[in-house]
């Protein structure tokens, strides 16, 4: 079966510092991972995903992402934080053989000026 | 940009009580899901749908739970004697027509359950 941990419920960062959001997954078959962000009253937006190609996903908004196999990690980063990056953000993982998403439990990420 | 759009926003509605969760998919999609996040907990798949039918469905869609696509345009999420538990937010999706395409997510809508 599959799982998403993601470590850290809230994080909080500084206007224009690096932005570090953790997910590690666990599978026992290649996955694929995805980065889903909320905004306040608003459904799920897709922000990069991860399907056996480059390991390293660029996503909107400049965000990224690395998959690595050694450390079944996915990590979301971001080089400078903006204020309009305060959302919730889920790390979530699907495989080959299977339609559905299962999430992680979210990271409030809230930027401070 | 094409929209899943889902309502109401908002439904609440007494313990015991039948409830259908309107969605409209974006119209070129053939895969359609229903997901939904019980306050403070993880983001649930419930069930996919294509075809016309159930393709997968999760353990906590059991016999109070139903789906239809009732005229082309139209995904419905019908709970049938609602408890509750079932009070969450339920997110609406659909995707195109590759394994690989993304998943569109609606605003959902908050269910309540007095």
């Amino acid at each position: 079966a599959q799982s998403v941990t993601q470590l850290g419920s809230h994080v909080s960062v500084s206007e224009g510092a690096l932005v570090l959001l953790r997910c590690n997954y666990s599978s026992s078959v290649p996955p694929y991972l995805f980065w889903y962000v909320q905004y306040p009253n608003q459904g799920l937006q897709l922000l990069l995903k991860y399907t056996s190609a480059a390991t390293l996903v660029k996503g909107i908004n400049g965000f990224e992402a690395e998959f690595k196999k050694s450390e079944t990690s996915f990590h979301l980063t971001k080089p400078s934080a903006h204020m309009s990056d305060a959302a919730e953000y889920f790390c979530a993982v699907r495989t080959y053989n299977t339609d559905k998403l299962i999430f992680g439990t979210g990271t409030r990420l809230q930027v401070f000026p | 940009e094409p929209e899943v759009t889902q309502t109401p926003s908002h439904q609440v509605t007494q313990m015991g009580q039948e409830v259908i969760l309107r969605c409209v998919p974006i119209s070129n999609h053939l895969y359609f899901y229903w997901y939904r996040q019980i306050l403070g907990q993880k983001v649930e798949f419930l069930v996919s749908f294509y075809n016309n039918e159930i393709s997968e469905k999760s353990e906590i869609f059991d016999d109070q739970f139903s789906v239809e696509r009732p005229d082309g345009s139209n995904f419905t999420l019908k709970i049938r004697s609602t408890k509750l538990e079932d009070s969450a937010m339920y997110f609406c999706a659909s995707k195109g027509g590759t394994a690989n395409s993304p998943l569109h997510f609606g605003n959902g809508t908050r269910l309540t359950v007095t």
